[in-house]
Formats: C-alpha cells, structure tokens, sequence
C-alpha cells in the first residue's frame, strides 16, 4: 500500500510568514510523529499523536510550532513567524499499534530567506 | 538525557568489503533499537529493529547487534556493494510512546 506522504516536498519562505506542513500517515496507523532534521541539531523529535489522545508536545522548540491531527489522520505542523533557524528538513511518520516500526514520509525541506 | 553517538562519521570501502557501523547510548534503558538508511534527499527507510531483551536481528546482508549493558550497538554489512552507499543512522527508542533519538548518522560510500 502506499506509505507516508509529505507536502510540499520543499518551501521557500520568507521571514516572518506562516508555513503549514502536511502529512498524510498509513492508513491504520494510529501513532503519528513529527521531527526535524537540520544541518546543527541532526535529527530530533518534534510531537507525537496517538488516536485521540492528548499529544505529547515536549519537543516542539518555541510557541511558534504547532500542530494537529484531525480525524486520528492528516497531520498538519504550523510554524508562525518563520526564522532562519527554522529551516530544516521535517520529516513525519507513522507507526501501527502495537508495533515497533516507525515509516517515514519523504520529509518537506523548508527554507526560509 | 539520552545521546546516542556514531562512529565513524564518515566512511568510504571498496566493493566487496565487510564493514561495521558502530552506535553508541548513554542511558541503558531502552525500548527498542533501530537502524535507519538515508538516501540523499529521501526520507528514512528502516533496516533492522532490535528489541531492548534481543541480542541480534539479521536481514539479507545486514546483522544488528545490541549490548544494552555496555550501551552499544553494531550494523554490519557484508559484501558490501555500491547501492549501500547512503546515510545510516541508529535510534533509540524509549518505553511508551517510543519517541526516538537518532544518532548523529554515518555516511557510507562504496566504490565500484
């Protein structure tokens, strides 16, 4: 079947603009999470989701992330006010209840002028 | 604070070479242990997953190992061939909701 879906694959934006960040996890995936990928941190957890409870947010960097999860399926991660620090790759994936794995999405390489 | 560390950083083999891929944790405590590949430009494809009360896992040419107690883990690859050629990095993942922590990653190249 088809696996975890990213959009856009890349976004250049300006400082100070609001971005949004699509993911769309396997279907009957229940747990859903977000990282960061960039050149000075390497790859580091963002938030995760799990069905409908509340999600764990400890890894989000500033109030200017957000993200949500409507119907336990697409995910969209919202960054408001975009600063160059927040160009990065940021990767999604998705995980079946009571397994292990994690699958990744492509990831959407955000670049903000 | 969990940190995992890989060495080396960067390596670069001829065709056919058996190589190692080293993996380092600080905290003992975990769940699970995967190594990932990352192609340039590409998402993660997970290799091997080894749960925290497993010593090994094996697929095709790879073996992963794990020794929690010394908090290390090895990939190894036999025979390798140039399409292994990409980033690997190793994770971490606690009990619970099994957030990861990845290593700083490994970049392989083979040459023909």
């Amino acid at each position: 079947g088809a696996g975890v879906s990213q959009s856009p694959s890349n976004k250049v934006t300006e400082k100070g603009k609001d971005v949004e960040l699509r993911c769309d996890p396997i279907s009957g995936h229940t747990a859903l999470y977000w990282y960061r990928q960039s050149l000075g941190q390497g790859l580091e957890f963002l938030i995760y989701f799990q069905g409908n409870s509340a999600p764990d947010k400890s890894g989000l960097p500033s109030d200017r992330f957000s993200a949500e999860r409507t119907g336990g399926s697409v995910s969209t991660l919202t960054i408001q006010r975009t600063q160059q620090e927040d160009s990065a790759v940021y990767l999604c994936a998705s995980r079946k209840d009571s397994t292990d794995t994690q699958y990744f999405g492509p990831g959407t390489r955000l670049t903000v002028l | 604070k969990q940190e995992v560390t890989q060495i080396p950083a960067a390596l670069s083999v001829p065709e056919g070479e058996n190589l190692v891929l080293n993996c380092s944790f600080t905290d003992s405590a975990i769940y699970n242990l995967q190594w990932f590949r990352q192609d340039p430009g590409k998402g993660l494809t997970s290799l091997l997953l080894i749960q925290s009360s497993q010593r090994e896992q094996t697929s095709g040419r790879l073996n992963a190992s794990l020794d929690k107690s010394s908090g290390r883990s090895t990939l190894y690859i036999a025979a390798s061939q140039p399409g292994d050629s990409a980033t690997y990095l190793c994770a971490v993942g606690r009990t619970g909701f099994q957030k990861l922590v990845f290593g700083t990653g490994t970049r392989l190249l083979v040459s023909p």
